[in-house]
């Protein structure tokens, strides 16, 4: 069964800090997704990692991707106030096949961005 | 942009009774699935759905659900007889095929509220 774990839970920063939420899952994937979640609204897509080595980057967001290790990080640079949201990563196991896309989501990391 | 969209926003609904949640997908898309997160959890999937019929479902996803696409372009969930549990936010996300033949990024849509008391 796969599993995915986030780290931490819960983070409170101040605006102009950096850090840095971690997505570790028990199983080979295919493919890792970070989701961003305003309260009481739905999952809007911010990344897609396919491969090992992988990274993206979006304004003050950037995540990666390690497949041996089982890890991707979802990096935040100089936080502002906008970002506060809970940030789930999600995961595909490796199927190989269109019906296998299942999306396995961790338990999501509430970030709180204080001016 | 194109987006999934949602009916309605916000069901309630008396135990035991059925209920029918409504997905309009994005138009080119062939992959369909609903998940659903109850209140301050993680989102957790239920069934996929692809070229007219289920492709994978979850231990969650029992009798009492049922999926169908009735006309060809809404996409629904159905619960026969709603339990106390079943109170969450149902969302449904559709997909198009990506590169190499894996299904694309999943869109999700706003949500249906549902409480079931």
């Amino acid at each position: 069964e796969l599993k995915v774990e986030q780290n931490p839970l819960f983070l409170s920063m101040q605006e102009g800090k950096n850090y840095t939420i971690y997505c570790n899952y028990s199983t080979t994937s295919d493919r890792l997704y970070w989701y961003r979640q305003d309260p009481g609204k739905s999952l809007e897509s911010l990344f897609v990692l396919l491969s090992n080595g992988a990274v993206k980057q979006e304004g003050r967001l950037m995540a990666s991707l390690d497949t041996k290790a089982r890890l991707s990080t979802l990096h935040i640079t100089a936080a502002v106030h906008d970002l506060s949201a809970t940030y789930f990563c999600a995961v595909v196991l490796s199927l190989g096949e269109t019906s296998g896309s299942r999306l396995t989501f961790g338990e999501g990391t509430q970030l709180t961005v204080n001016p | 942009e194109p987006e999934v969209t949602q009916t309605p926003s916000h069901q309630v609904t008396q135990m035991g009774q059925e209920v029918i949640l409504r997905c309009v997908p994005i138009s080119n898309h062939l992959y369909f699935y609903w998940y659903r997160q109850i209140l301050g959890q993680k989102v957790e999937f239920l069934v996929s759905f692809y070229n007219n019929e289920i492709s994978e479902k979850s231990e969650i996803f029992d009798d009492q659900f049922s999926v169908e696409r009735p006309d060809g372009s809404n996409f629904t969930l159905k619960i026969r007889s709603t339990k106390l549990e079943d109170s969450a936010m149902y969302f449904c996300a559709t997909a198009g095929l990506g590169r190499l033949y894996f299904t694309d990024t999943q869109y999700f849509g706003p949500g249906t509220r549902l409480t079931v008391l």
